[in-house]
């Protein structure tokens, strides 16, 4: 069974930077589609990033060009860099696998405040 | 970026049927969307359904299907418990950005 267990969140300053990680177990990284996902209080699920197997990256309007999605493939590992945090990136945020269906983590919460 | 729309709420008896939907503003849902479909209770992740649109996870009820109709994708529950009262969220994958449609509440009343 594939698990996925995310870490790194806690408070910020808005203009400041978190990393988060996502360790994998049940399944490679590198041979499939990892996307980081977001909820924010009261919200519906928002799609953030995804690291496709091949490498190739894309990210949601409302964050590209501040978060970068990248992956340790010998840490079996994604992490998403979050930099010029704002106020509405607050949010529980998830990582996920999606291929040959979809396992989530519990979530971990950023929240941007000062 | 497309829109994803489905039903703000629904309600379904104990025992009864309900097909949720998923749209998209730029036209059809196809296979090639790889829709999915997303069960959320309160303080829970969402836990995946149904995947690249009929394909069920091994947690997913046998009253739990996924399909096309009518140019979107359905979520049809066939004989609704309890336990099933939920938000369902559907996801479409357009490559290069992929859009959650904004939610059905579920009750089962």
């Amino acid at each position: 069974e594939v698990q996925v267990v995310e870490s790194g969140g806690g408070l910020v300053q808005p203009g400041g930077s978190l990393r988060l990680s996502c360790g994998v177990s049940g399944s490679t990284v590198s041979t499939i589609h990892m996307a980081w996902l977001r909820q924010a209080p009261g919200g519906g699920p928002e799609w953030v990033s995804v690291i496709y197997n091949d490498g190739n990256t894309f990210y949601g309007d409302s964050v590209r060009g501040r978060f970068t999605i990248s992956r340790d493939n010998s840490k079996n590992t994604v992490h998403l860099q979050m930099n010029s945090l704002r106020d509405e990136d607050t949010a529980v945020y998830y990582c996920a696998t999606f291929y040959a269906g979809s396992y989530w983590g519990q979530g971990t919460l950023v929240t941007v405040s000062s | 970026q497309a829109v994803v729309t489905q039903e703000p709420s629904l309600t379904v008896s104990p025992g009864g049927t309900v097909t949720l939907t998923c749209g998209s503003s730029t036209g059809a849902v196809t296979r090639s969307l790889y829709p999915y479909w997303f069960q959320q209770k309160p303080g829970q992740a969402p836990r995946a359904l149904i995947y690249d649109t009929t394909n069920k996870h091994s947690w997913t009820p046998a009253r739990f299907s996924g399909s096309l109709l009518g140019g979107k994708a359905a979520l049809t529950l066939s004989g609704a418990q309890p336990e099933d009262e939920a938000d369902y969220y559907c996801l479409l994958s357009f490559g290069h950005f992929w859009v959650f449609g904004g939610g059905t509440r579920l009750t089962v009343l």
